[in-house]
């Protein structure tokens, strides 16, 4: 079973300033990962997702994937107090039509 | 962009009670999911179907029962709810994931089991 992990549970960073967020797995086959936001227990919206080694820009997110490092990471360029809120790494199981998810990071945003 | 959505969107039962979730996608997706969320613990796969009268367990079945109706209908039943089911459910819908596809998820139902 894939194990993701998030790290930090938690960060505040100041408006303007690039907030980074990491997240490891543990199977390095899979080639499919998503980053979702989640304000406050609500539904989730995907950021980004990213299928191979290196860099993934979708606005001011950006994703960056090593699996040989078992590390796929999130940058938010520019943070905006909106922006407060969990973020999750989610990675697909290889073999299954599954994705397993890490328990989040929450991102608070100080104006 | 494909519509899920779930009802109720609050439920509150009382230990032994029957409760069933309901969730709908417009977007004649194949695969639909039920997650339940939960505090240290993310998201957890509790059933999974890829098209209508199939079922796939996931890695949290115990306790729920699942059925897809239609292409379109998913629901989560709980026949003797107990206070360790109260959570944060999440159905998601989808086209074949290693293909790249998103997936979309509902809005959620908040269950409190008494």
């Amino acid at each position: 079973q894939q194990k993701v992990q998030q790290s930090p549970e938690s960060l505040t960073v100041s408006e303007g300033a690039m907030a980074s967020l990491n997240c490891t797995f543990s199977d390095g086959t899979s080639n499919n990962f998503r980053w979702y936001r989640q304000h406050s227990a609500k539904g989730l919206e995907v950021l980004v997702s990213i299928f191979s080694d290196g860099e993934k820009e979708e606005g001011r997110f950006t994703a960056h994937l090593n699996r040989a490092n078992l590390h796929v990471s999130l940058h938010i360029r520019e943070p905006q107090p909106s922006d407060s809120a969990v973020y999750l790494c989610a990675v697909l199981n290889t073999g299954y039509q599954n994705f397993y998810f890490g328990k989040g990071t929450s991102l608070t945003v100080i104006p | 962009e494909a519509a899920v959505t779930q009802s109720p969107r609050n439920k509150v039962t009382v230990t032994g009670g029957n409760v069933t979730l309901s969730c709908r996608q417009t977007n004649s997706h194949n695969y639909m999911y039920w997650y339940r969320q939960d505090t240290g613990h993310g998201l957890r796969l509790i059933h999974y179907s890829y098209g209508a009268g199939n079922l796939q367990i996931g890695d949290v079945p115990d306790g729920y029962k699942a059925t897809r109706t239609t292409q379109e209908d998913f629901f989560l039943l709980l026949e003797l709810a107990s206070p360790s089911q109260t959570s944060l459910y999440f159905c998601a819908s989808s086209d074949a994931l290693w293909g790249g596809y998103e997936q979309y998820f509902g809005p959620g139902t908040r269950l409190t089991v008494l």
